[in-house]
């Protein structure tokens, strides 16, 4: 199986701050990352598909960028709304897998 | 509206059986491949399995855990999808969540969520 690895488990910042999250790929994975913001109580949502498509109504202070087995998820300015968990999930190879999730509070 | 609506969850015993549904409106049902994902109260997040289209044989794939356990089947005429799970195990409890694969197959509609319990 695949396993993804993210950095930092927990992360703690401000509004406006600029933070930058790492999924790495035991293996490479070529732009079949996934990126996903969830927050509690609720089921995730897609943000970022094919490692750096926005998906839409997505704001564009999201971002991401990477291919084979290092991927980055950036937001520019963080917002209130923006603290929340985010996952990576690839879909290179069965099994899917995710990451263990970035959780992203309030400093 | 995309929307996707699970039921089907709650409290079963070791060793137990229990089919979760989910109900699709707002897209064309048939024309997407399927998931379930749980989530384990607390924790991150974990496929399930996927079942494919009509095109594709509605062909199917499963995690390492729950192979041979799990079958997941859905009727496209009803805009269905089904989770059977038997020989239930403590580890099974987890919120179970059908989400529709977009075409790169990330998922990119999720349901809310039914929560399943094994527990005796």
């Amino acid at each position: 199986d695949i396993q993804l690895t993210q950095s930092p488990s927990f992360l703690s910042a401000s509004v406006g701050d600029r933070v930058t999250i790492t999924c790495r790929a035991s293996q490479g994975i070529n732009t079949y990352l996934g990126w996903y913001q969830q927050k509690p109580g609720k089921a995730p949502k897609l943000l970022i598909s094919g490692a750096s498509t926005l998906q839409s109504g997505v704001p564009s202070r999201f971002s991401g960028s990477g291919s084979g087995t290092e991927f980055t998820l950036t937001i520019s300015s963080l917002q209130p709304e923006d603290f929340a968990t985010y996952y990576c999930q690839q879909r290179s190879t069965y099994p899917v897998t995710f990451g263990q999730g970035t959780r992203l509070e309030i400093k | 509206e995309v929307q996707l609506v699970e039921s089907g969850g709650g409290l079963v015993q070791p060793g137990g059986s229990l089919r979760l549904s989910c109900a699709a409106s707002g897209f064309t049902f048939s024309d997407h491949y399927m998931d379930w994902v749980r989530q384990t109260p607390g924790k991150g997040l974990e496929w399930v399995g996927r079942i494919r289209k009509k095109v594709n044989s509605y062909t199917t794939e499963y995690a390492a855990s729950v192979k041979g356990r799990f079958t997941i089947s859905r009727y496209d005429s009803e805009n269905s999808l089904y989770l059977q799970m038997n020989s239930l195990k403590t580890e099974d409890t987890a919120v179970y969540y059908c989400a529709r694969a977009s075409r790169e197959s990330h998922f990119d509609y999720w349901g809310q969520g039914t929560l399943v319990t094994v527990s005796s």
